[in-house]
């Protein structure tokens, strides 16, 4: 039974470039939940995906931006990269009728932004 | 906004010993949940939470849901070398999916 699975592993990217993150769900479950995790910190919620649609957000601004395909998958966009986007990006996915809110996360991203 | 203070901020301990942390909360949560995060991993779930009062164990684990709904604890019991790493708790105050996180706690354990 696969986990949670994200790519790529680590990024480089440079400012006011845009980045793309990957992410597949555990098998069965069909919700997806990004956060944002900056060094010594609890991730931050950035937004969930649920049906293809954007569920609920977190305090983030536009430049961040999801999307959610019809096998569940889930990419994060962002935009105008800023020196202060670098952290790692965490996937979460759940299922929508399952135990509420255990979300299980995958290994992360780790984008560093120069 | 909604805020966790989560203490110890980090602990340093010997084999065998008892350990415990505690989250609180300036506002109720429905769901507290606790994870461990090892160095290059994302956090994975060891023990969820839905009543107030609740006690569940995991192990050598055991978390509470306190009876105000604004604090949760987590007891290890003989720690162990592979318990090292870094704790969060986590809250839900709804039915969405946002979960509210703690600083963490980091745990070093000497053999």
């Amino acid at each position: 039974d696969a986990g949670v699975t994200q790519s790529p592993t680590h990024l480089i990217k440079t400012r006011g470039q845009q980045v793309t993150l990957r992410c597949s769900p555990k098998s069965g479950h069909d919700t997806v939940s990004w956060y944002q995790q900056a060094l010594g910190q609890g991730p931050q919620f950035i937004f969930q995906y649920y049906e293809e649609e954007e569920r609920q957000r977190g305090n983030f601004p536009d430049r961040f931006s999801g999307h959610q395909f019809p096998n569940y998958s889930s990419e994060l966009n962002v935009n105008a990269l800023l020196l202060g986007d670098s952290a790692l990006y965490l996937c979460a996915s759940s299922r929508a009728g399952g135990p509420a809110h255990e979300q299980y996360f995958g290994p992360g991203t780790r984008l560093t932004v120069t | 906004g909604q805020q966790l203070n989560q203490s110890p901020q980090s602990m340093f301990i010997q084999e065998g010993e008892d350990v415990s942390m505690n989250c609180t909360s300036s506002s109720i949560f429905n769901t507290w949940l606790w994870y461990k995060q090892d160095p290059g991993e994302g956090p994975v779930l060891l023990i969820a939470l839905y009543k107030a009062g609740e006690l569940t164990s995991n192990g050598r684990l055991t978390a509470q849901f306190g009876i105000t709904r604004k604090d949760s604890f987590l007891n290890i019991s003989a720690s162990i070398p592979s318990d090292v790493g870094i704790y969060f708790c986590a809250g839900n105050s709804g039915n969405t999916g946002k979960l509210i996180f703690g600083q963490g706690t980091t745990l070093q354990v000497k053999p």
